[in-house]
């Protein structure tokens, strides 16, 4: 079965400043690759996903995230954070053949003014 | 977007009751659904994949027999916590697949979630 490491429990940055998350994942096959973030009391929103193709791919609210099959790897980035991008960021892995989807332990992003 | 309800978003119950919890897709079919546990501060932990029309799949340690699924539409599952403890109070997440005809790629979306507290 697939799974995804998420090597930052806890990052802080300030406002304006560039963003990357990590993510590593473990699967045999070809992974669908997922970013998600969640908000407090909100429900998990998705940010961007890679299924095949251009291994950079662009997302919401200014995310972008690069799939590094050498590394297996799918890091997220944000060029220039904003106070309201604080929130937990989970990344999940999910298999071609099945629906099945795992979860990392999430990353949670603290901006300093 | 597509949108997925849960209902109730809060519940209180007491030891021994049993609690439903309704996961709807409501602008799209979703043949598969899935239910997760949130603890605090911790990431969604699959509890089962629920497809429409047969039983659930059940991840390893989760009592099937506590926690009862069914899909009983395409646009429906439900989640029932039999016999509640107050060590089943966590923070529940349904999700449902989206996937457009055609293509290979999908979408899993997901519900608020709903808070079950026992006491």
């Amino acid at each position: 079965a697939q799974s995804v490491t998420q090597p930052d429990i806890h990052i802080t940055v300030s406002e304006g400043a560039s963003l990357e998350l990590r993510c590593n994942y473990s699967y045999g096959a070809t992974p669908y690759l997922f970013w998600y973030v969640q908000s407090p009391g909100q429900g998990l929103q998705l940010l961007l996903k890679y299924f095949s193709g251009d291994t950079l791919v662009q997302g919401i609210k200014g995310f972008e995230a690069e799939f590094k099959r050498s590394q297996s790897s799918f890091n997220l980035r944000k060029p220039s954070v904003h106070w309201s991008d604080a929130a937990e960021y989970f990344c999940a892995v999910g298999a071609e053949d099945n629906n099945d989807m795992r979860f990392g332990a999430g990353t949670r992003l603290t901006v300093k003014p | 977007g597509a949108v997925v309800s849960q209902h109730p978003s809060r519940v209180i119950c007491k030891s021994g009751t049993s609690v439903k919890i309704e996961c709807r897709s409501l602008d799209f079919q979703a043949t598969t659904m899935f239910w997760y546990r949130q603890f605090p501060k911790q990431s969604l932990m699959l509890m089962a994949t629920s497809n429409e029309g047969s039983k659930a799949t059940y991840e390893q340690g989760v009592e099937k027999d506590k926690f009862l699924i069914n899909h009983a539409s395409l646009t429906l599952s439900t989640l029932t916590v039999t016999s509640a403890h107050p060590e089943d109070s966590s923070f529940y997440i349904c999700s449902a697949i989206r996937r457009p005809r055609g293509r290979i790629d999908y979408e899993q979306y997901f519900g608020p979630g709903t808070r079950l507290t026992v006491t």
